[in-house]
């Protein structure tokens, strides 16, 4: 079956390094994948998408990579601010399907 | 501000009771869902509707009823069938179901807790 794994360790760092999150998936050839941001309590934002033929994407401080050979993306935070501290989502979609999986995330607490 | 709505923040039911929870669109967006978290599980979807009047049951619906009567509106009634109800609500929408290009907007959810 289709699964997407997420660190479930939280992910602690230094304000001003860079955050790495890994989002690693199998059984499924997703044609888009996507970021999210879950504070606690609330719902998930959305933050990035990247297509299977794009290597790399770009937004202000955040990077997402996306390696169908190794079925994986990375997720980088880079000059990381405590106000970044929190889950973040990785969520697949194939071509012409409705489903969207999503991972379990992986939290994030950045220390002043 | 445009957005999704979802009430109430806190629900807290008896068991055997049914209960129904609220999910309002302003984005105009066609589709809409309802997934539900778990901690250390991901958003495992329970229904979903594409347009009006039309839903299709996700991959954990037992227990759960929707409606679609309204494009804005898509309201999730949890039932008494459903043996695991306590756990955190989220309802999302987004411009088209089929097209992986757009990203789901999420509402705040709903937090259930039966006893």
């Amino acid at each position: 079956s289709q699964k997407i794994e997420q660190n479930s360790e939280a992910l602690n760092i230094q304000e001003g390094k860079t955050a790495t999150l890994t989002c690693n998936y199998t059984n499924y050839s997703p044609a888009y994948l996507q970021w999210y941001r879950q504070d606690p309590g609330r719902g998930p934002v959305f933050l990035l998408l990247i297509r299977e033929n794009e290597k790399e994407k770009r937004k202000e401080r955040l990077k997402v990579t996306f390696d169908t050979t190794l079925k994986q993306s990375l997720f980088h935070i880079t000059a990381s601010q405590p106000a970044d501290s929190a889950t973040y989502l990785c969520a697949l979609k194939g071509t012409g399907g409705f489903k969207t999986i999503f991972g379990a995330g992986t939290r994030l607490f950045v220390k002043a | 501000d445009g957005g999704i709505t979802q009430s109430p923040k806190y629900l807290f039911r008896k068991e055997g009771q049914n209960v129904t929870l609220s999910c309002e669109q302003n984005l105009n967006h066609d589709a809409m869902y309802w997934y539900r978290q778990d901690p250390g599980q991901g958003l495992r979807l329970i229904y979903y509707s594409q347009i009006v009047n039309d839903f299709q049951k996700g991959d954990i619906a037992e227990g759960y009823s929707v409606s679609r009567e309204k494009k804005e509106s898509f309201p999730l009634t949890v039932t008494s069938a459903q043996k695991n109800p306590t756990a955190f609500y989220l309802c999302a929408s987004s411009n088209n179901l089929r097209d992986p290009r757009y990203e789901q907007y999420f509402g705040p959810g709903t937090r259930l807790t039966v006893t």
